[in-house]
């Protein structure tokens, strides 16, 4: 059973700080990675996508991915209350031609005033 | 602007009705549907998977007869929850895998969800 872990949380930074999330995976083939955030009561919105080794940068995220440690992690600069909410890191799986999304349980992230 | 959309956003029924939801792929043909249920401050649950055209796939301790899922078209996928009962109050939440045009990437995209109160 191919496996993302993620650490329940929550996660709590001071509003300004830099929060970092962190998933492992059990798939060394794995190929492509997403996070999702998603706000208390609301459904899952993807933020982020990263397929090669290193660094992507979008806004105040950064998706940082390293497949030899088979990690990738989510960077939050400059997290506002409004960042506050449960993101969800996920890879795909195929097996035969169905596909579908793995997540982890995800993390709750809590930015204070 | 929202990629998936779903319908109805909340509905309140009796207990043992039946409730329909919709889900629709605005942007993109979608030939795999999926489904999920939430409880409050728990993990989403995948219920089932669907591709157009074919039976969908349930997952272990989801029941096919309760949980009727219809995939018609490459846009549309449908799940009717028969005879509902309190506990099957939670959120529902589908999700169409393709690539959206507005967002250029090819993943699961979630529509906004449903939540279910059966008194």
């Amino acid at each position: 059973q191919k496996e993302v872990e993620q650490n329940s949380g929550p996660l709590s930074v001071p509003e300004g700080a830099i929060a970092s999330l962190n998933c492992t995976y059990s798939d060394r083939g794995s190929q492509s990675f997403f996070w999702y955030r998603q706000y208390s009561g609301k459904s899952p919105e993807l933020i982020m996508s990263i397929y090669s080794n290193g660094d992507k940068e979008d806004g105040r995220f950064t998706a940082q991915l390293n497949k030899a440690s088979q990690y990738v992690s989510l960077l939050i600069r400059d997290s506002q209350p409004s960042d506050s909410a449960t993101y969800l890191c996920a890879a795909p799986s195929k097996v035969d031609s169905s596909y579908k999304l793995i997540f982890g349980s995800g993390t709750r992230l809590l930015v204070r005033p | 602007g929202a990629v998936v959309s779903q319908h109805p956003s909340w509905v309140i029924c009796k207990s043992g009705t039946s409730v329909k939801i919709e889900c629709r792929s605005l942007d993109f043909q979608a030939t795999t549907m999926f489904w999920y249920r939430q409880f409050p401050k728990q993990s989403l649950m995948l219920m089932a998977t669907s591709n157009e055209g074919s039976k969908a796939t349930y997952e272990q301790g989801v029941e096919k007869d309760k949980f009727l899922i219809n995939h018609a078209s490459l846009t549309l996928s449908t799940l009717t929850v028969t005879s509902a009962h309190p506990e099957d109050s939670s959120f529902y939440i589908c999700s169409a895998f393709g690539t959206s045009a507005l967002r250029g990437l090819d993943t699961q995209y979630f529509g906004p969800g449903t939540r279910l109160t059966v008194l």
